[in-house]
Order: structure tokens, then C-alpha cells, then sequence
């Protein structure tokens, strides 16, 4: 069954800078990877997302790549705010069937003021 | 926020109790995920519900169970409770499959198992 590894754990950035985290998938046949963000005791949320029939997708300042062949996406924020301060988690699902969800493990960003 | 509720909010019980948690899907939305989270992990797929029918499951044991109700909400049932399965519960819901299938959580159900 499909994989979805994620790194970093951690992540501390400073107010400004640029994050990115990046997850791997085993699964050739996922076409649809999403991005939620969850903030300590809420639900996660969509964040963006990304299909397999697109390299790049952007929305102000988050942005998710995809490398089919490699089997790698990942997801960029630019000028990082205290309010990016979460855990963030990749996912990605396959085709027919349940279409479940799998996630990774999560990356907890801290954004330093 | 999503249209999607859960209930009860928190819940504490003992082992070998069991348990029922209740999601409302967002409306307009046919499909029930559920996830289970335990602390400091991703959320991990139980099931899945479409129109009132299971359609998917992942690794879990047959004492974790669920129903769709023609409303399109959806109960989790937890029999013989044990330890481990203490975490929030999550619940997605979304339109069908494929392009629309963009899941969408609901706040969860923490769950304490003494």
C-alpha cells in the first residue's frame, strides 16, 4: 500500500524567511496530494493541493511542486508569519477504490518573530 | 471553518466500554471518511462511507465499525476499548470521488480510554 514519508519533523524558521517541507510517496498510482495545516487542539485544514496532471501550483504566498517520476512533492511558504506556526501535514491518495487519504507524520513549523 | 460537526467533543471511558461518535457532513457532501490521530502522528485511515456504503477500509480491527445514515451523516462505533485507542478522532467529509473528492475535517472527538 502507498507510503507518504515527511521531513522535517521540526522546522524554525525566522519571520520572513522561507519554509519548505518535503514528502516522498511509494505509490506510482496517487494522483492527488493535499496539504492541511493543524493548529494545536483544531481540526487540520485544506491548505492547498496538487493533482498529478500539474507541476506547480501556487496560491499568495504557498506553493506545492510535484515530481512525478521521483515520486516527491513539496510544499514552500514565502515570508513566513507567526501565524504559519502550526503542524503541517502532506497526504496523498490513489485512485478508485476507498481514494483514502495517507499521511505523513507531520512537520511542526515554528515561525520566530 | 468546514460545515462539518462532530460529537461528543471529548469523551472519556474505561476499558473493554464501547463507544459511538457521530460526524455531519458538510452539505452537498456524500462521503464519510474517518481517521484515527493519535498524538504527535498523522491521521490514519479507518473507513470509509459513500451513500450509506462502506467503501474502503484500512487496518484496523472489526471492533472499530461505522454507518451512514440517508442524511449522509455517519456514526464511528469503537467496541471492547482498549488503551491504545486513546486519540482524536477525525472525520472528512467530501463529494463523491475524483475531482470533487477534496476531503474537509470536522473539529474531532478526543478520546480518553482509562
Amino acid at each position: 500500500g502507498e507510503n507518504v514519508e515527511q521531513h522535517p519533523s521540526t522546522l524554525s524558521v525566522q519571520e520572513g524567511d522561507s519554509a519548505v517541507i518535503k514528502c516522498t510517496y511509494s505509490d506510482s498510482a496517487s494522483n492527488y496530494f493535499p496539504w492541511y495545516k493543524q493548529e494545536l487542539g483544531k481540526r487540520p485544514q485544506l491548505i492547498i493541493d496538487i493533482r498529478s496532471n500539474v507541476g506547480e501550483k501556487k496560491d499568495q504566498r504557498i506553493a506545492v511542486t510535484l515530481n512525478k517520476t521521483a515520486k516527491h512533492f513539496s510544499l514552500h511558504i514565502t515570508e513566513t508569519q507567526p501565524e504559519d506556526s502550526a503542524v503541517y501535514f502532506c497526504a496523498a491518495r490513489s485512485q478508485g477504490g476507498s481514494e483514502k487519504l495517507v499521511f505523513g507524520k507531520g512537520t511542526k513549523l515554528t515561525v520566530n518573530p | 471553518e468546514t460545515g462539518v460537526t462532530q460529537s461528543p467533543t471529548h469523551l472519556i471511558k474505561t476499558r473493554g466500554q464501547q463507544v459511538t461518535l457521530r460526524c455531519s457532513s458538510q452539505s452537498g457532501h456524500n462521503t464519510v471518511s474517518w481517521y484515527q490521530q493519535a498524538l504527535g502522528q498523522g491521521p490514519q485511515f479507518i473507513f470509509q462511507y459513500y451513500r450509506e456504503e462502506e467503501n474502503g477500509r484500512g487496518n484496523f480491527p472489526p471492533r472499530f465499525s461505522g454507518l451512514q445514515f440517508p442524511n449522509y451523516s455517519s456514526e464511528l462505533n469503537v467496541n471492547a476499548l482498549e488503551l491504545d485507542d486513546s486519540a482524536l478522532y477525525l472525520c472528512a467529509s467530501s463529494l463523491g470521488a475524483g475531482e470533487q473528492g477534496t476531503q474537509y475535517f470536522g473539529p474531532g472527538t478526543r478520546l480518553t480510554v482509562l
